[in-house]
C-alpha cells in the first residue's frame, strides 16, 4: 500500500529533551516535507526537501532540523524542544510540485 | 505574500442538502495550483480535489466540485449530496508557481458539521 509512515503518533517529552518524529514513504517521491498545524493557523511548512541531501527551511523552522540521506526518509530532529513546539506535525511526500501531497497520519506532540 | 483565507470557521449542512465552503487567495502569479482538503476526526489530511489555475473548466469528483473564479481569486468547494461521513475539517490550499520547494500554502480551515 502506497502511503507515508510517521512515528511516533503521539509524544509526550519534556524542555530540552532531544526529540526525533521519524517519517518514510513507499511511492519513490522526489518531494517531502514537514507541516504543524495549529487551531486557527491551518498548516504551516517547516522543512522541505527536493531531493537527497537538498533541504531547506520553510516558513516555520525555527527550532528544528531535518535531513534526507535516503530518499524513502526524511526525520525531523527538535535538538532542544520548548513548550511552544507543542502541535500536530504531519510529515507529506509528493511526486512533482503540483500533484498534491500525500499526508502520514500525524504526529501529535506536546512538550512540558 | 501569496495567502489562502478560508472565511467560514464552521458550517453545518443537512444530511442529503448541498453545501459550499468559500476560499480566497491573493498571489500575482497567473500558474498555480489550487487544492482542497479533507481532515476527518482521524486528523488524517485526506486530498478531496485539485485545480489547476490555467484550466477555466471546474475540477469535479463525484460529488464534490469546485467554483473557480480566477479573476475574483475565489476557489470555492462545494459538497452535494452530504453523508454524515463528510463532516471534517476542510483546508484550501494553494501552490504558486514562484514558491521553492513545492511549499503548499493552507487556509485556516473550516469545520463541517453534518446533520442526521
Amino acid at each position: 500500500e502506497a502511503q507515508v509512515t510517521q512515528n511516533p503518533r503521539y509524544l509526550i517529552t519534556v524542555t530540552g529533551k532531544k526529540l526525533t518524529v521519524t517519517c518514510s514513504q513507499n511511492m519513490n517521491h522526489e518531494y517531502m516535507s514537514w507541516y504543524r498545524q495549529d487551531p486557527g493557523l491551518g498548516l504551516r511548512q517547516i522543512y522541505y526537501s527536493m531531493n537527497v541531501e537538498v533541504t531547506d527551511k520553510g516558513d516555520v523552522p525555527e527550532g528544528y532540523k531535518v535531513s534526507r540521506k535516503e530518499k524513502r526518509n526524511f526525520p525531523l530532529i527538535l535538538e532542544s524542544p520548548s513548550p511552544n513546539q507543542t502541535s500536530l506535525y504531519f510529515c507529506a511526500s509528493s511526486l512533482t510540485y503540483n500533484y498534491g501531497y500525500t499526508f502520514g497520519s500525524g504526529t501529535r506532540l506536546t512538550v512540558v | 505574500a501569496q495567502t489562502v483565507t478560508q472565511s467560514q470557521p464552521e458550517m453545518s449542512v443537512q444530511e442529503a442538502e448541498t453545501v459550499t465552503l468559500s476560499c480566497t487567495y491573493d498571489t500575482s502569479e497567473s500558474d498555480y495550483y489550487l487544492f482542497w482538503y479533507k481532515q476527518p476526526p482521524s486528523r488524517q489530511m485526506i486530498l478531496v480535489i485539485r485545480q489547476e489555475a490555467y484550466k477555466q473548466q471546474n475540477a469535479t469528483e463525484n460529488r464534490f466540485s469546485v467554483n473557480f473564479q480566477k479573476a475574483a481569486k475565489s476557489f470555492s468547494l462545494k459538497i452535494s449530496d452530504s453523508q454524515l461521513g463528510d463532516a471534517a475539517m476542510y483546508f484550501c490550499a494553494s501552490h504558486f508557481s514562484d514558491n521553492a520547494g513545492n511549499m503548499l500554502t493552507f487556509g485556516g480551515g473550516t469545520r463541517l458539521m453534518v446533520k442526521p
